[in-house]
């Protein structure tokens, strides 16, 4: 089966940092992915790691550890824009996962 | 990348009844996939499509109640028959284009079963 955690909420400052936490129990991995969603839009493909390390990608990072079941994506310089819900998925052959998502508010 | 659209976008339904909601992508793609997003929750992997033969259902799921079809490679149509208001959901469609592994979404059909 498949067990993804991540925070329900989070909160900050315009111009801030925040970082996202992800963590997986998987029967099989190929790839772990971010994506944004806005209320009432459908989901936005933002990352994609495979392999361990962080990928970076202007504003937004990802990063992975496979021994430990775990990724973040990391956002920078806080817009207002960002307020979204930030989904985890994993990739088990040709199949995605996701996680309940992490509703991030930022605050003026 | 690939834009996909669905028809209708939302739409309000009599319990019993059936609705078929297509999904539309730019471009020929490898993989195309439905999910349900019900309020406030994260999305739920219904079926795969499968281009030539049955879709592949996921636990819980089954083709009488949820009928697919993708008749080409641009081309995916889900059904969800004999509704009851615990249908009520937005329904996702996704593809993949085979350059990558990253799934592209359509905008969603929001269905109210009354």
């Amino acid at each position: 089966g498949q067990n993804i955690d991540q925070p329900t909420e989070m909160t900050a400052t315009e111009g801030a940092i925040v970082q996202i936490n992800c963590t997986y129990q998987t029967s099989g991995f190929n790839g772990l992915f971010w994506y944004q969603q806005h209320a009432g839009e459908a989901p936005t493909f933002l990352s994609y790691n495979v392999l361990d390390g962080l990928e970076e990608k202007g504003r937004f990072s990802s990063f992975l550890s496979r021994s430990k079941g775990y990724s973040y994506l990391l956002l920078k310089e806080l817009q207002m824009k960002d307020s979204a819900s930030y989904l985890c998925a994993v990739r088990d052959r040709n199949k995605l996962s996701f996680g309940a998502g992490t509703t991030v508010t930022v605050r003026a | 990348s690939a834009v996909i659209s669905q028809k209708p976008s939302r739409d309000i339904c009599q319990r019993g009844t059936s609705l078929t909601i297509q999904c539309q992508v730019d471009s020929q793609v490898t993989m195309m996939f439905w999910y349900r997003q019900q309020p406030g929750q994260s999305l739920t992997l219904i079926a795969t499509a499968n281009q030539g033969s049955e879709a592949t259902y996921e636990s819980g799921f089954v083709i009488d109640k949820f009928p697919i079809s993708r008749p080409n490679l641009t081309f995916s149509t889900l059904t969800v028959s004999n509704m009851s208001p615990e249908d009520s959901s937005i329904y996702l469609c996704s593809a993949e284009t085979g350059t990558g592994y990253e799934q592209y979404f359509g905008p969603g059909t929001r269905l109210t079963v009354t």
